[in-house]
Order: C-alpha cells, then structure tokens, then sequence
C-alpha cells in the first residue's frame, strides 16, 4: 500500500461545477496537508495548507482534513477551464517537513 | 522575478554522459529541494539540502547521482553515466526554514537520455 493513494484520474466536469478532489494516507504521523497545482509542463504551485484536522477556506476552494479517517479533501465551487490542471495532495509530520505527495489528480474543466 | 529558477529548462543527453541540473532559489531561501517527477508517478523526494550542507539524501540513489548546495552559486544535481530510466522531469524546490511547510517550486528541468 502507498503512503498516499490519490485517483489519477481524468476527472472532467462542465463549466460551473464543483469538484470534488480526495487522498487517502495510512500515516497517522501525518500532521500537514498541503494541496498543489500543477498546470502542464510547470512546477507545482501551492494552493492551500491546513494543519491537523478541519476545514481551511480561500475564495472558491475549501480544503477538509478528516484524520480518524485518514481522508482529505479539496473542492473547488464554481469551476472554471482554467482551474484544468493536475492537482498533487501532499502531506508531512511524524518530525519530517519533507512532504510525500500524491501522485496527482488529472482535471479537466469544458466550457 | 524572485522565484524559483532552473536551467537548463529541457535537457538531452546520451547514455552514458553526465547531465548537470542547476537551481538559484528564491531570494532569501536558503533551503533547497530536489525532486523527480516520472510520467504516471507524483513528485518523489530526492534531496534536501541548506547552503554547503546536505541534510538529507535519503530519496537519492545510491550510484551516480550527487547534489551540492556552495556557499556562492546556484544548488547542482549532478547525474552521471545517464541511462534511459533517467528520463524524467526533476524539479527544485525552495523554503525559508527547515520548519516551513511552504515549498515553492521551480519550473523543472526535463530531462531526456536518448
């Protein structure tokens, strides 16, 4: 089992829609979520981070961290094409700051 | 722009010669990372590394592939005798502390070995 299971996807949705993206970790040390985007041919770039567990908000995205399951989430309201992108979960604790990623969810957002 | 930089952008090299990657962090960060990116897989750790230190190496590969951090001048990872399975995107990351969770990539240097 990896550390991180994340759906690589595609996940394709109409213009408007709200999406809804997961991981699953088995490393209950884990106290840092991070999600990044990474557009085609280009470094990541980070969108959000939350600490333990909770919801963390930012304009249209909202990041949710369930650690008795394991499970977190981003959701983006209102989606637009360009929020068509790979979108990397990425986690770290247990005294480590080097995050273990995801492999990555494909979005695809059509007019 | 003070972000991360990489060069070279795209890189080709023969089986069997050395390929040489290079990082300049963003201004202030002293805290390098260097990651590789394979189709089909997420970002694999290689690297960290702080200005003539390297801190942890526990993602590196034990056989030709080195990184260094001087004192002056950009973060360099070094491949050497490349093989095909080297193909891959490698990407730099940046921090301003150890503690930071915030990572900030560079645009990532793709690697072909033809």
């Amino acid at each position: 089992q990896k550390e991180v299971e994340q759906d690589p996807g595609p996940l394709s949705v109409p213009e408007g829609a709200i999406v809804s993206l997961n991981c699953t970790y088995s490393n209950s040390a884990f106290q840092y979520f991070m999600w990044y985007r990474q557009y085609s041919r280009k470094g990541p770039e980070l969108l959000m981070y939350t600490y333990s567990s909770g919801n963390k908000e930012d304009g249209r995205f909202t990041a949710q961290v369930d650690k008795s399951s394991k499970y977190i989430s981003l959701f983006i309201r209102d989606s637009q094409p360009s929020d068509s992108a790979t979108y990397l979960c990425a986690m770290s604790g247990g005294g480590s700051y080097i995050p273990t990623f995801g492999r990555g969810t494909s979005l695809i957002v059509h007019p | 722009n003070a972000g991360v930089m990489q060069n070279p952008r795209h890189l080709v090299r023969r089986r069997g010669q050395e390929a040489r990657l290079r990082c300049s962090p963003m201004k202030g960060h002293s805290h390098v990372y260097w990651y590789r990116q394979l189709p089909e897989e997420g970002l694999k750790f290689m690297v960290y590394l702080q200005k003539e230190n390297i801190i942890d190496e526990s993602g590196m590969p034990k056989e030709r592939f080195s990184a260094e951090f001087p004192k002056e001048g950009p973060s360099i990872l070094r491949i050497q005798q490349v093989v095909r399975g080297d193909s891959a995107a490698y990407f730099c990351a940046s921090s301003s502390s150890r503690e930071s969770y915030e990572q900030y990539f560079g645009p990532g240097t793709r690697l072909t070995v033809t």
